[in-house]
């Protein structure tokens, strides 16, 4: 059984950082593109960031760049997501999804909020 | 403001058809990138539901079918069911982006 499992989410101030991980089991890992996409609070769901493979081709939607950064190892079958200068528009529950070009398996999210 | 459009809400009584469109552009549908649809029930994470346009999961019913054509896609659920009651979006990729993109997603109501 596939399962992902996202873990780091928390309280954070305006400008802080953050690390989010995804533990993935029950599956290749190494041999899927995986995505980060986020859902604000009531909204909904906007795609983040995409990595290849093997980590050579990574993709981000216009309002994170150069502040997300995605990242992988397949030897620990995990994926990660270090956010920095987070702002207030970044508080949203944070999902882990198996795929690039569209999502076949969700892990159940991790919430992160941005405030003071 | 979503790339790709649905409508906010659909309603339907229980048995009967419903339809959930979701239009695009030249960047990203008309550009002949594929349409995949999510339903995601309350307090739960999106669940795909449709790939590719017109292909159902394994385990997902066939009450449930998918189309595209030109510039949109469009999700149809026959034989309405209660449990149906869900957001469902749909999403693409955008060549314009270079990424994925989601419609603001349409609540289905089981009346």
């Amino acid at each position: 059984e596939v399962q992902l499992v996202e873990s780091g989410g928390d309280l954070v101030q305006p400008g802080g950082s953050l690390r989010l991980s995804c533990a993935a089991s029950g599956f290749s890992f190494s041999i899927y593109w995986m995505s980060w996409v986020r859902q604000a609070p009531g909204k909904g769901l906007e795609w983040v960031t995409n990595i290849k493979q093997d980590g050579s081709q990574k993709y981000y939607v216009d309002s994170v760049k150069g502040r997300f950064t995605i990242s992988r190892d397949n030897a620990k079958n995990s994926l990660y997501l270090q956010m920095n200068s987070l702002g207030v528009g970044d508080t949203a529950v944070y999902y882990c999804a198996r795929g690039g070009r569209h999502f076949d398996s969700w892990g159940q999210g991790t919430l992160v909020t941005v405030s003071s | 403001q979503s790339v790709l459009t649905q409508p906010p809400s659909v309603s339907g009584a229980p048995g009967q058809r419903v339809t959930i469109s979701c239009t695009g552009s030249s960047s990203n549908i008309g550009a002949g990138s594929d349409v995949h649809w999510y339903q995601q029930l309350p307090g739960t994470a999106p669940k795909l539901l449709i790939y590719i346009n017109n292909n159902r999961p394994s385990g997902v019913p066939d009450r449930f079918s998918g189309s595209k054509s030109g510039t949109s896609g469009s999700l149809a659920i026959t034989g309405l069911q209660a449990e149906d009651e869900a957001v469902y979006y749909c999403q693409s990729y955008d060549i314009s982006l270079s990424g994925s993109v989601f419609g603001g997603g349409t609540n289905l109501t089981v009346l």
